[in-house]
């Protein structure tokens, strides 16, 4: 299994430019998610699907959209980028009902990303 | 808004003692604290986690206590050593939500 996985690892972005950054997983979880990384602030949840065709909106969402056609692929596009959205991204899966249910997240590696 | 705050920012100890990481919540409903380990360049990794009807864990030289009245818990890592030098973050989740809420991390450096 190659778990969690992320492209691209590093980016860098003019403002205004948009993007797409992948995810996909290949443990069949249902719940998947992700977070933005930036220095003392932990990892916030953007957004996050419980199954194909549902996704909902977690604590920092705006600037960002996502889709679930698939089980496994949940990507993470960023429409008009901004200086605000330079942060290191990581996308998370797990079994079942997801954290609340007492399920381990898996995290992927990280993209970095970098707006001018 | 519900948070989990986590102290300290940053931890240096000699090889052998005892860090401690400790975190506070507010919600009631929160059910399940796990904690995750970070090495740079790489993505968070589950470590322990404990539930509210218990309260301590063991996995190893890593401790969670919790105190449920308190609504806090602790990270302990018993005999620290240079490769457990790390971000540590704590989180909490609350039933039916679908969500974690993580701490803001404590960059832990166990000296040789």
């Amino acid at each position: 299994n190659a778990g969690v996985t992320q492209t691209p690892k590093f980016q860098v972005l003019k403002t205004g430019q948009s993007m797409t950054l992948q995810c996909a997983q290949d443990m069949n979880h249902e719940y998947m998610s992700w977070y933005r990384q930036d220095p003392g602030m932990g990892l916030r949840l953007i957004h996050y699907s419980v199954g194909a065709g549902i996704t909902d909106q977690g604590e920092v969402p705006n600037g960002y959209n996502v889709s679930r056609s698939t089980t496994e692929d949940f990507p993470l596009r960023l429409l008009s980028a901004a200086p605000s959205q330079t942060s290191v991204y990581f996308c998370a899966s797990s079994s079942g009902g997801g954290p609340s249910s007492y399920n381990e997240q898996f995290f992927g590696p990280g993209t970095r990303l970098t707006v001018l | 808004q519900q948070q989990v705050k986590q102290s300290p920012q940053s931890l240096i100890v000699q090889k052998g003692g005892i860090p401690i990481i400790n975190c506070a919540y507010e919600n009631t409903a929160f059910d399940y604290f796990p904690w995750y380990q970070q090495f740079p360049g790489k993505g968070p990794a589950l470590l322990i986690a404990i539930r509210p009807d218990v309260s301590e864990k063991k996995e190893g030289r890593f401790t969670i206590s919790f105190n449920k009245s308190a609504k806090q818990f602790s990270l302990h890592i018993m005999d620290s050593q240079p490769g457990d030098s790390a971000t540590y973050f704590c989180a909490a989740s609350n039933p039916g939500t679908y969500k974690y809420i993580f701490g803001t991390g404590t960059r832990l450096k166990v000296l040789a």
